[in-house]
């Protein structure tokens, strides 16, 4: 099964709208980390926003925020006010602590990405 | 305060040529991660190492690859003997040494593209 999965290939966004990328997870470890990173068409990989499982409040960093909701496992990126410069891949990506195994917690697990497009 | 910084950013070389890929942290991260990115997908974890420590290969093919992080100098990630299946791009990562379980945000450099002809 997929860890990561990210169900939307592409999206479009009218600029200053709110757009939502979608992420769902898989694991049963009960201490895990959530990130999204953004790549845009020049290729490095950004990052933009953390949430651990644990966190009680969604995760924000400015015009980003988190939607978390543990029971169903769900991670949703939130981009409030598009701006043409947001037109990316965005990836979700996991970190599972491992706290059962005692193997450490270290390698991020990515989806395979969402391209959103900022329509001006 | 500099990022993660890879060089080169762009290589090409030939079937059965030696590919070598470096990798610098931000200042005062001791920890090392490499991915690899095929076309239209996520990064896959191949390897994270600490100062002169592999501390996990488990994403590396077995053959073929290595990698290593001096106690002085950059990481480098070594592919031998190149075959078309290797072009990607390659990631590098780092975080800052944590006296936790969880080691913190990993912080991309640039990637390297790597093209086998």
């Amino acid at each position: 099964a997929q860890k990561i999965t990210q169900t939307q290939p592409g999206m479009f966004v009218q600029e200053k709208e709110a757009v939502t990328l979608d992420c769902t997870y898989d694991t049963s470890d009960p201490s895990y980390g959530l990130f999204w990173y953004k790549q845009p068409s020049s290729g490095e990989m950004i990052f933009l926003i953390y949430q651990g499982s644990y966190d009680q409040q969604n995760a924000t960093e400015g015009r980003y925020s988190l939607n978390f909701q543990k029971a169903r496992k769900s991670a949703n990126l939130v981009i409030s006010a598009s701006q043409l410069g947001d037109s990316a891949m965005y990836f979700c990506a996991m970190r599972e602590n491992n706290i059962y195994s005692g193997a450490g917690s270290y390698q991020l697990t990515f989806g395979k990405g969402t391209k959103l497009s900022v329509i001006p | 305060n500099a990022g993660v910084m890879q060089n080169p950013r762009h290589l090409v070389r030939r079937r059965g040529q030696e590919a070598r890929l470096r990798c610098s942290p931000m200042k005062g991260h001791s920890h090392v991660y490499w991915y690899r990115q095929l076309p239209e997908e996520g990064l896959k974890f191949m390897v994270y190492l600490q100062k002169e420590n592999i501390i996990d290969e488990s994403g590396m093919p077995k053959e073929r690859f290595s990698a290593e992080f001096p106690k002085e100098g950059p990481s480098i990630l070594r592919i031998q003997q190149v075959v078309r299946g290797d072009s990607a791009a390659y990631f590098c990562a780092s975080s800052p040494p944590t006296s936790g379980r969880a080691p913190d945000t990993q912080y991309f450099g640039p990637g390297t593209r790597l093209t086998v002809l």
